[in-house]
């Protein structure tokens, strides 16, 4: 059973680079049929799928964050990592990491989940 | 972007009561639906993917249907740990989005 914790900053200052890390327990993160990602859901508001990664380092983002994005894989480490730059109060949320799973070529679903991190975006 | 419209955004219930929930794709999502349960402080909890699969542990008194852009979930029985906030989610094409979310609150 997959387990997964995320780590970093709860308190970033505006125009800074969030940085969280997920690692990731109880299975490998090298494995086929799985993508690693981000989902974030602002304090009362619905969840956004912010972007995954494959564990060859294949990546794909929303687009409306794309140009503040990047997501990466450790194997050796068996974790990812977000970055996030220049973030205002509007990226104020809780952030949770999960694992895409696909149960067929072009369908997946998140049954794991990360308990979540609140960063808080202010000076 | 595919949007996903679900109604009604907040509902009051009894418990026993027959609950049905909806989401609607801005396209068609052929099944690729997934609804997932959020209690307060929690991570969501998935409940059902490709529109009607029970996941493993989730009872039976949920299901979902539907095919293309309309979907339901449906609580046959409301029990009293089903009071959460619902949501639906599309896994058709990037980027994957959610529905706002419909809150089941105590009547």
């Amino acid at each position: 059973q997959l387990q997964l914790q995320e780590s970093g900053p709860g308190l970033v200052k505006p125009s800074e680079t969030l940085s969280l890390t997920c690692i990731v327990s109880g299975g490998t993160i090298s494995i086929s049929n799985y993508y690693w990602g981000w989902i974030r859901q602002p304090p009362g508001k619905g969840l956004e799928w912010i972007g995954s990664i494959y564990y060859t380092g294949s990546t794909y983002y929303n687009p409306s964050l794309k140009s503040r994005v990047t997501i990466s894989i450790d194997t050796s480490k068996n974790q990812f990592s977000l970055k996030l730059t220049s973030v205002t109060a509007a990226d104020t949320a809780v952030y949770y990491c999960v694992p895409a799973y696909y149960y067929h070529s072009a369908a997946y679903y998140y049954d794991y989940w990360g308990q979540g991190i609140l960063v808080t975006v202010s000076s | 972007d595919i949007q996903m419209t679900q109604s009604p955004s907040s509902l009051s219930a009894s418990v026993g009561d027959r609950v049905t929930i909806t989401c609607r794709a801005s396209q068609s999502i052929n099944t690729y639906l997934n609804w997932y349960q959020q209690k307060p402080g929690k991570a969501p909890k998935l409940l059902i993917y490709a529109a009607s699969t029970l996941q493993s542990g989730v009872p039976s008194r949920f299901s979902g249907s539907g095919s293309g852009s309309d979907f339901t979930l449906i609580i046959s029985s409301l029990q009293p740990e089903d009071f959460a906030t619902y949501s639906c989610h599309q896994s058709h094409s990037a980027p994957f989005t959610f529905g706002q979310g419909t809150k089941l609150e105590m009547k």
